[in-house]
């Protein structure tokens, strides 16, 4: 079946825009997961969702950033006023369930901020 | 919170010999521990997982194993191929439902 998908796979920006980051998770998981990656790190929690709600936001470096998920599926990573400190790898994973178990990982967009 | 650290950042390994990556981690209530492969450009991969209430995880030539009181697990690859080549990551499911990650192992296998 289709695995986790996410849009667009690379995304170049001027310091100060507006970009939005989308996450299609795997059909039928209620649990999605953000996460930002820089060169030679492990995953960096952002954000988690349980069904529509963010279960936990405590990742989101400040309020420039911010995540929806409205009806439980897509989310979207929505990053004001761009910083060059924002480049990195944005993953996007989901699960079944909040259960601990497997993350699916989708191919990550990749920002990059001139 | 939870920390995870995990040795060494790079290891290189002979073709055909063993590696082992270690990760320790400092909560006592995390009760999940994946980890995951990632080869360059590509996303992260779940290779193989233990819960707390095992000690040890066998799937063909990857094992791990989990020492609860110590608070370490261990990967274990033997008989290493070109294609074990990758960054591996250890990860800890804390008690706030993260997880939380491992800074990363760079595993060369030398032909």
């Amino acid at each position: 079946g289709a695995g986790v998908s996410q849009t667009p796979s690379n995304k170049v920006t001027e310091k100060g825009k507006y970009v939005e980051l989308r996450c299609d998770p795997i059909s039928g998981h209620t649990a999605l997961y953000w996460y930002r990656q820089s060169l030679g790190q492990g995953p960096e929690f952002l954000i988690y969702f349980q069904g529509t709600g963010a279960a936990d936001d405590s990742g989101l470096p400040n309020d420039r950033f911010f995540a929806v998920r409205p009806e439980g599926s897509v989310s979207t990573l929505k990053i004001q006023r761009t910083e060059r400190g924002d480049s990195a790898m944005y993953l996007c994973a989901s699960s079944p369930s909040a259960a601990p178990g497997t993350q699916y990982f989708g191919p990550g967009t990749r920002l990059l901020v001139l | 919170g939870e920390n995870v650290e995990q040795h060494p950042s790079t290891l290189s390994v002979q073709e055909g010999d063993s590696a082992v990556i270690k990760c320790t981690y400092s909560d006592s209530a995390s009760n999940y521990f994946p980890w995951y492969k990632q080869e360059l450009g590509k996303r992260p991969q779940l290779i193989i997982d233990i819960r707390s209430n095992v000690g040890e995880k066998k799937d063909q030539r990857i094992a791990v194993t989990l020492n609860k009181t110590a608070k370490h697990f261990s990967l274990h690859i033997t008989e290493t191929q070109p294609e074990d080549s990758a960054v591996y990551f250890c990860a800890a499911w804390d008690s706030n439902y993260q997880l939380i990650w491992g800074a990363g192992t760079k595993l060369i296998i030398k032909p």
